[in-house]
C-alpha cells in the first residue's frame, strides 16, 4: 500500500550550518510532494512542495529534490537558525486527490 | 486573512461518549480536511469535503464522521469514544485542489 517514511527520525544541526531532511515513498502514482513544519502545540505549516514534473524547487532558504527514479524527497534548509527546530513531515498525494499521506516526521534541533 | 480556526482547543471525554470538533476554514476556501494525529499512528487522513459533500475518506470505522455546512465550516464526529481516539485532530483547508492545505492548531483530545 502506499506509505512515506524518513530515513533518520531526529537530526541535530549546529545553528548556521545546512541540514538535509530525507523521505522516502513508495508510491509511484504520487505526483506531489509537500514539506510540512510542525512546532509544538502548532498545526502543521506548508514549507514548499514540488511536482513530479519537476527535480528541484527553491524557496527561502529551503530546496526540496525530487528523485523519481529512486522515490526519494529531500528538504535543504540553508543557514539553519534556532526557528527551525520543529517535526518535518513529507507528504505525497495523487494530482486531484486531497488526501495526503504524511511521513513519520523527522524532528531537527538547531544547537546553538 | 484569519487562519483555519478549531474549537475546542482541548476536551477531556470518557470512554463510550462522543464529540463534536469545529472547524472554520480560511475565508474562501472550499476544500476542508481532516486528519488524526497520534504518536504510534502519525498523521492519518480522515475525510475531506467539498461543497457540503465528502470527497474522499480514509480507512477509518464508522464511529468517525463529518460534515460540511454551506459556509465551508466543517464539524467532526466521533462516537462510542475509545481510549486509542486520544489524539490531536487536524483540521486543513484548500481553495479546491490545489494541494497547499493550511492547517489549524487543532484540538487535542484525551478519552479517560
Amino acid at each position: 500500500g502506499e506509505s512515506v517514511g524518513l530515513h533518520l527520525p531526529t537530526l541535530s544541526v549546529q545553528e548556521g550550518d545546512n541540514s538535509i531532511i530525507n523521505c522516502a515513498y513508495s508510491n509511484s502514482a504520487s505526483d506531489y510532494f509537500i514539506w510540512y513544519k510542525q512546532e509544538s502545540g502548532k498545526g502543521p505549516q506548508f514549507i514548499i512542495d514540488i511536482r513530479s514534473n519537476m527535480d528541484k524547487r527553491q524557496g527561502q532558504r529551503v530546496t526540496v529534490l525530487l528523485n523519481k527514479t529512486v522515490k526519494h524527497l529531500s528538504l535543504q534548509i540553508a543557514a539553519t537558525q534556532p526557528g527551525d527546530s520543529a517535526v518535518y513531515f513529507c507528504a505525497e498525494s495523487n494530482f486531484g486527490n486531497e488526501k495526503l499521506t504524511f511521513g513519520t516526521g523527522t524532528r531537527l534541533t538547531i544547537i546553538p | 486573512k484569519a487562519g483555519v480556526t478549531q474549537t475546542p482547543r482541548y476536551l477531556i471525554k470518557t470512554r463510550g461518549q462522543q464529540v463534536t470538533l469545529s472547524c472554520s476554514p480560511i475565508s474562501g476556501h472550499r476544500s476542508v480536511s481532516w486528519y488524526q494525529q497520534t504518536p504510534g499512528q502519525g498523521l492519518q487522513f480522515l475525510f475531506e469535503y467539498f461543497s457540503e459533500t465528502q470527497r474522499n475518506k480514509g480507512n477509518f470505522p464508522g464511529r468517525f464522521s463529518g460534515r460540511q455546512f454551506s459556509n465551508s465550516r466543517s464539524e467532526m464526529n466521533v462516537s462510542t469514544l475509545e481510549l486509542g481516539d486520544s489524539a490531536l485532530y487536524l483540521c486543513a483547508s484548500s481553495w479546491d485542489r490545489t494541494y497547499e492545505q493550511y492547517f489549524g492548531p487543532g484540538t487535542r483530545l484525551t478519552v479517560t
